[in-house]
């Protein structure tokens, strides 16, 4: 019973790397949101998708792109990471009420 | 831009105290709001999701109320306990995008 799973969990990349993290769910959710939370920040809306096929902007969506050509799937990229970008992120599924939240990834950008 | 505001920031009390927070959103698009309980190190668990204006929800010591005409949901602690210590998040749902307040972290010392 995974529910929510985030692949990597930590991870350090140089500044102008490009990683992808991924998101899986299991519980054949249609919403699925990634978030990254800073220190005083609480959890800020990178991108969102209502479906399999559609992703839509959030409230702090730039330096990010995702894709959610599967379902189950959610992926968030970073085409040139920043340190600005340095962050826990974490993923979320929903079935139209409570949102279930994978374990979070620590990314560091140095 | 979705405002959604918590108060206050952060709370120390007793063992025993009785507690609330407030959670303040828009009151346009309103679908639904949610409260989570987010323990150190961990994710984000729910607590209860509110649809309708009046609606109260309870688990055990905890409970919660909504008023969408307004814009406001309470969160009560009732006889605060140590294991009680936690961040306690609100979300504003408009169907598509679930937006995060920053928080409230309490602490219950013994």
């Amino acid at each position: 019973n995974a529910g929510v799973t985030q692949t990597p969990k930590f991870r350090v990349l140089k500044t102008g790397q490009s990683m992808t993290l991924l998101c899986a769910q299991d519980m054949n959710h249609e919403y699925m949101y990634w978030y990254r939370q800073d220190p005083g920040m609480g959890l800020r809306l990178i991108h969102y998708s209502v479906g399999e096929g559609t992703t839509a902007k959030g409230e702090v969506p730039d330096g990010y792109n995702v894709s959610r050509l599967k379902k189950q799937n959610f992926l968030l990229g970073l085409e040139s990471a920043a340190p600005s970008q340095t962050s826990v992120y974490f993923c979320a599924s929903s079935g139209g009420l409570e949102a279930f939240f994978g374990q979070g990834t620590r990314l560091t950008v140095v | 831009i979705l405002n959604v505001e918590q108060s206050p920031q952060s709370l120390h009390v007793q063992e025993g105290d009785s507690t609330n927070f407030t959670c303040s959103f828009p009151s346009s698009n309103f679908y639904a709001l949610h409260w989570y309980r987010w323990e150190t190190a961990k994710s984000p668990e729910a607590l209860f999701v509110m649809t309708l204006n009046g609606d109260e929800k309870k688990k055990g010591r905890i409970s919660a109320t909504l008023n969408t005409k307004e814009g406001y949901s309470y969160l009560y602690i009732k006889g605060s306990q140590p294991e009680d210590s936690a961040t306690y998040l609100c979300a504003f749902d408009n169907t598509d995008k679930l937006i995060f307040g920053t928080g409230t972290r309490l602490q219950v010392f013994p």
